[in-house]
């Protein structure tokens, strides 16, 4: 809701840069990756996902990276638009699905 | 166009009242899910059904009941029993049928406020 992000680290970028928000996942037997977008007052959004027998997946103007030795997770998003500015978390699944607080987007014209 | 909806978007209740939230979808989906969303925390899981007339407690059903009479229809009560009821409330559902998803697809939310 529109509540949730208020509690959240801020990442702040200018329209048109590139961004990065990282995630540290705890499960190191987790075998599957997802970032999802969420906009205020709505509910989460699939963006990309990744199994962990990859490093990189690209899809449109998003890549996701894992580095699976330090248990790290980033979501690298390609010339920031406004349209970008959202709750973004991630999730780790082994045998269920574990959800991570996120990051607050936030883009600046 | 196929989703899944939950209803109302905002939803007041007083305290000791029992409350019931929607959720409906025409996915054609086995599993649906309640999570529910704390400011500054992630998604934590209430209940989920993997079939019509299953469901299993997640990892915080204290408080919560389900019902899954139908494969379209998930509602939530959210009981007096339940100590800190107020909360964002999405639900969820995925074809797979498995508590492991390969992907969720989320409604929009309830915003559930007990005074």
């Amino acid at each position: 809701g529109e509540s949730v992000g208020l509690h959240l680290p801020t990442l702040s970028v200018q329209e048109g840069d590139n961004s990065i928000i990282n995630c540290a996942y705890s499960n190191s037997a987790s075998d599957y990756f997802i970032w999802y977008k969420q906009e205020s007052g709505k509910g989460p959004q699939f963006i990309i996902d990744i199994r962990s027998n990859m490093d990189k997946r690209q899809g449109q103007r998003v890549t996701v990276l894992l580095n699976k030795t330090v248990k790290h997770l980033s979501l690298q998003i390609a010339a920031t638009q406004p349209g970008d500015s959202a709750v973004y978390f991630c999730a780790e699944s082994y045998d269920k699905l574990i959800f991570g607080a996120g990051t607050r987007l936030a883009v600046h014209p | 166009d196929g989703g899944i909806t939950q209803s109302p978007k905002y939803l007041f209740r007083k305290e000791g009242q029992n409350v019931t939230l929607s959720c409906e979808q025409n996915l054609n989906h086995d599993a649906m899910y309640w999570y529910r969303q704390d400011p500054g925390q992630g998604l934590r899981l209430i209940y989920y059904s993997q079939i019509v007339n299953d469901f299993q407690k997640g990892d915080i059903a204290e408080g919560y009941s389900v019902s899954r009479e139908k494969k379209e229809s998930f509602p939530l009560t959210v009981t007096s029993a339940q100590k800190n009821p107020t909360a964002f409330y999405l639900c969820a559902s995925n074809p797979a049928g498995q508590e492991r998803a390969d992907e969720q697809y989320f409604g929009p939310g309830t915003r559930l406020t007990v005074t």
